[in-house]
């Protein structure tokens, strides 16, 4: 089945720990992007790629770093986890042209202690 | 103001009853329009798309768009109780030199159907 898929599905983490939690699609779509979703606050981008090779910071990048080896691949890691990146995370991909709908995979909650 | 705006509600009609969510947003040149749907503890999932002003209809679910006074709104007819849900706007926001242009999303109306 066509789709994007995430893993952990959840996870709780030590702060100070790292943490990569894994995107990959099967849609071949060149556009991925990470979301963090926070109570009150909607849904917040963290980064993005625009095709593989590339990738750019959104709203909230800082502690978050990316990787875009391939189309189908794109990890989100903490470096050193804190209590503040305790959220629900999303991992989204597009066609990549511009102004294009966006389709999610299941989230992994992250629980930082 | 924000880039995009929804009642956070929840909002709240009886079983059978058509409900009416309403968003607006600020960049007066957005070309397309997303509604999406998020049952509670799931991911957001796309339901309609709008590119152009009027009406689009998909089942029960009718998307209006009025580009003039920069809203966009959904109608679900005979709402049920499975539709009991959070419903996010999202439009596409500044087109960056980069050629980027992320989707903003409003942080949603929480839709309640009683039966």
């Amino acid at each position: 089945i066509a789709g994007i898929t995430q893993a952990p599905t959840s996870q709780i983490l030590a702060a100070g720990r790292r943490m990569t939690l894994r995107c990959t699609q099967d849609m071949r779509h060149n556009a991925m992007y990470w979301y963090r979703q926070d109570l009150g606050l909607g849904l917040r981008l963290i980064h993005y790629s625009n095709t593989a090779g590339t990738t750019g910071k959104g709203e909230v990048p800082d502690g978050y770093s990316v990787s875009r080896a391939n189309t189908d691949d794109f990890p989100l890691t903490l470096a050193s986890a804190v209590p503040s990146q305790t959220s629900v995370y999303f991992c989204a991909s597009s066609d990549g042209l511009a102004g294009s709908e966006q389709f999610f995979g299941p989230g992994t909650r992250l629980t930082v202690l | 103001q924000k880039e995009v705006e929804q009642n956070s509600g929840p909002l709240s009609v009886p079983e059978g009853a058509i409900a009416s969510l309403n968003c607006t947003y600020s960049d007066r040149v957005s070309q397309s329009f997303f509604w999406y749907r998020q049952y509670s503890g799931k991911s957001p999932e796309l339901i309609m798309s709008i590119y152009s002003n009027g009406d689009k209809e998909d089942g029960r679910f009718t998307a209006q768009l009025n580009k003039a006074s920069q809203y966009v709104s959904l109608l679900i007819r005979d709402s049920q109780p499975s539709d009991s849900a959070t419903y996010l706007c999202a439009v596409p926001g500044l087109q960056m030199n980069t050629g980027f242009q992320k989707l903003v999303f409003g942080t949603g109306t929480r839709l309640l159907v009683s039966p």
